[in-house]
């Protein structure tokens, strides 16, 4: 599975969207994107994936470039409860011999919602 | 539905002894994953069974580790003998998986394994 590139950590401020950036240069073409995140003492949370197109849902909106090799989760209005590990995962869902089904998560961004 | 059930939340135990770790994945959920979260490595994969048949165990560190799924809805991941190194904390995660796809991975609350 392609390896991807987040920030350490970022800030941002209560109500206002919040940009996470995911640098996946090696992406190839039948790997999603995905998107989890872990707040404290939790399970990671799914929130969202996509392969070329953007995706909007009721947590979270995806926009991926369309060489693939970046995207942007975005949280519109970010709350205190946001605050969590952010990763960003490449993740081939077909069949064939290169589907595991694993997920490999890396250190991810860690976003700290300020009131 | 209830989500992916983990028992026990905590356990200490000492060393040299057995530990048995339990979950139950979602309701028509195929895929079962057994995870390890540490300071140190992050979250690491080490095992999944797809439809009750151990897939892959390369991320299992050792032949102290071993996992069943002798259903679809129970799985065990057992540690015999616990050493301080084992103090993690231990995920389950669930997915439906069909022949061409596999789907979104829902993650129990953990297991907190203290070894002491």
């Amino acid at each position: 599975d392609a390896k991807t590139t987040q920030p350490t950590s970022m800030d941002c401020a209560e109500g206002r969207a919040a940009n996470l950036p995911c640098n996946h240069s090696t992406i190839s073409g039948n790997e999603y994107v995905y998107w989890y995140r872990q707040i404290h003492s939790q399970g990671p949370q799914y929130i969202i994936h996509g392969l070329k197109n953007n995706e909007t849902n009721e947590m979270a909106s995806l926009i991926i470039t369309e060489d693939r090799k970046s995207s942007t989760l975005i949280l519109p209005h970010a709350t205190l409860r946001d605050t969590a590990v952010y990763y960003c995962i490449v993740f081939r869902r077909g069949a064939g011999s290169g589907n595991t089904g694993k997920l490999i998560f890396g250190q991810g961004t860690t976003l700290q919602v300020k009131p | 539905d209830a989500g992916v059930i983990q028992s026990p939340r905590h356990e200490v135990t000492e060393m040299g002894q057995e530990v048995t770790l339990r979950c139950k994945p979602i309701s028509g959920h195929n895929s079962l994953f057994w995870y390890r979260q540490t300071m140190m490595r992050g979250l690491e994969l080490l095992i999944y069974f797809n439809n009750n048949v151990p897939i892959d165990d390369s991320g299992m560190p050792e032949d102290r580790f071993s996992a069943k799924m002798p259903n679809a809805s129970f799985s065990t991941l057992k540690i015999q003998p616990s050493e301080p190194r084992d103090s993690a904390v231990y995920f389950c995660a669930s997915s439906f998986t069909t022949g061409a796809k596999s789907y979104e991975q829902y993650f129990g609350p953990g297991t907190r394994l203290t070894v002491t």
